[in-house]
Parts: C-alpha cells; structure tokens; sequence
C-alpha cells in the first residue's frame, strides 16, 4: 500500500521567506510526527499530532515554526521568515496508534540560501 | 525517556551476520527497545522493537540482556544494501517523543 508521502521532496528558498511542507500520512493513521534531520545527525524531534491536535510540540525551535493538521490526517509545517539555520531534511512519520511503530516518508530537503 | 548509547560505527563483511550492540543502563520496566535503520537519503525505517522477550522477524533479530540494561541488533546475513545508520530508541508505549541519538553507521563489505 502507499506509504508515507511528502511534498515537495527538494525546496530551496532565499533567507526571510515564507515555506510550506506537506505531509501526507498512511491511510488510516492517527499519530504523525515531524522531525528534522541535519547532516550526520539523528532525525530530532519537532511535534507530533494525536488527530487534530498537536499533543506535543515542545521541539519546535521557536515561534516562526508552526504546524497543522486540520483534518487529521494531511499535515503542514509552516517556517515564517527561514534562515539559513533552517536548512535540514525535515521528515514526517505517522504511526496507526499512540506508541505504534513509526513509518517514515522520504523526507523534504529544505535549502535557505 | 532511557538515553541509549551505541558505537559510533562498525563494519561487518557481506554475508556474515552483523551484531549492533546498544547500552540502555537507565531503562525503566515498562520502557521497549525499538531499533530504525535509515539507508542514505532516506527516512528511517522500523526493524524491531522488544520489551524484555528476544525477538526475531524477517529482517532481524533482538537480543536483549536479562537485566534489559543492553540489547544486540543481528542482522543475520548482512547484504550490502544493509548498509545504513540503525538507532537503538528506547521508548514507553504511551509516550510518542521519540528521541534519535546519532546512531551506529554500519558498513557491510564486499
């Protein structure tokens, strides 16, 4: 069956843009995770969504990230003004319930220039 | 949540079995070993999780120590399309903040 999807899979964006990245989950899931992974290190976490709502959203960095999931199932994480700290692989998960085993999709390759 | 720690990188040669070894000293009792292997550009992707039970599917085997403070990932006969960094998590069922720490990079060699 289809897996998880992410869109797009490359964005490259000039610094105090304003960038969108989707998330397609599996059909069906009701747990989806966001994380972000820089180069040589461990995908780290950012909020993670239980349905419609952000159950936690502690590793957010700060206030120019935000996150939703409307109708429980597609996601978007929403970067206000990037930066060029910014630029990761930024990866979304979901898992068919809490505690499950999580499936990743393929990652978006953010660049800020 | 347990911090976990494993070897910064190991190499295994194709066709004998890869044993990834992780310490997980400060596991709690309701905690379970979840080990993902991320290929090169790409997501992670689960193997096998166990709470104190080996553990064996299609893809692994998890041998986890009587006193669950360590835990061995075998991979029986690595191929070369095994080469991947794989994450030992320790994780409650119910708590969903999974944390990465920066994983074991395995090279299998011809």
């Amino acid at each position: 069956g289809a897996g998880v999807s992410q869109t797009p899979s490359n964005k490259v964006t000039e610094k105090g843009k304003y960038v969108e990245l989707r998330c397609d989950p599996i059909s069906g899931h009701t747990a989806l995770y966001w994380y972000r992974q820089s180069l040589g290190q461990g995908p780290e976490f950012l909020i993670y969504f239980q349905g419609t709502g952000a159950a936690d959203d502690s590793g957010l960095p700060n206030d120019r990230f935000f996150a939703v999931r409307p109708e429980g199932s597609v996601s978007t994480l929403k970067i206000q003004r990037t930066e060029r700290g910014d630029s990761a692989v930024y990866l979304c998960a979901s898992s068919p319930r809490t505690g499950g085993s999580r499936y990743f999709g393929p990652g978006t390759r953010l660049l800020v220039l | 949540d347990a911090k976990t720690t494993q070897p910064t990188s190991m190499d295994c040669a194709e066709g004998r079995a890869a044993n990834l070894p992780c310490n997980h000293s400060t596991i709690s009792g309701n905690e379970y070993v979840y080990w993902y292997r991320q290929i090169h550009s790409q997501g992670p992707q689960y193997i096998i999780h166990g709470l104190k039970n080996n553990e064996t599917n299609e893809m692994a085997s998890l041998i986890i120590t009587e006193d669950r403070k360590s835990s061995t990932l075998i991979l029986p006969h690595a191929t070369l399309r095994d080469t991947a960094v794989y994450y030992c998590i320790v994780l409650k069922t119910s708590y969903d903040k999974v944390i990465f720490g920066p994983g074991t990079s395995l090279s299998v060699i011809p």
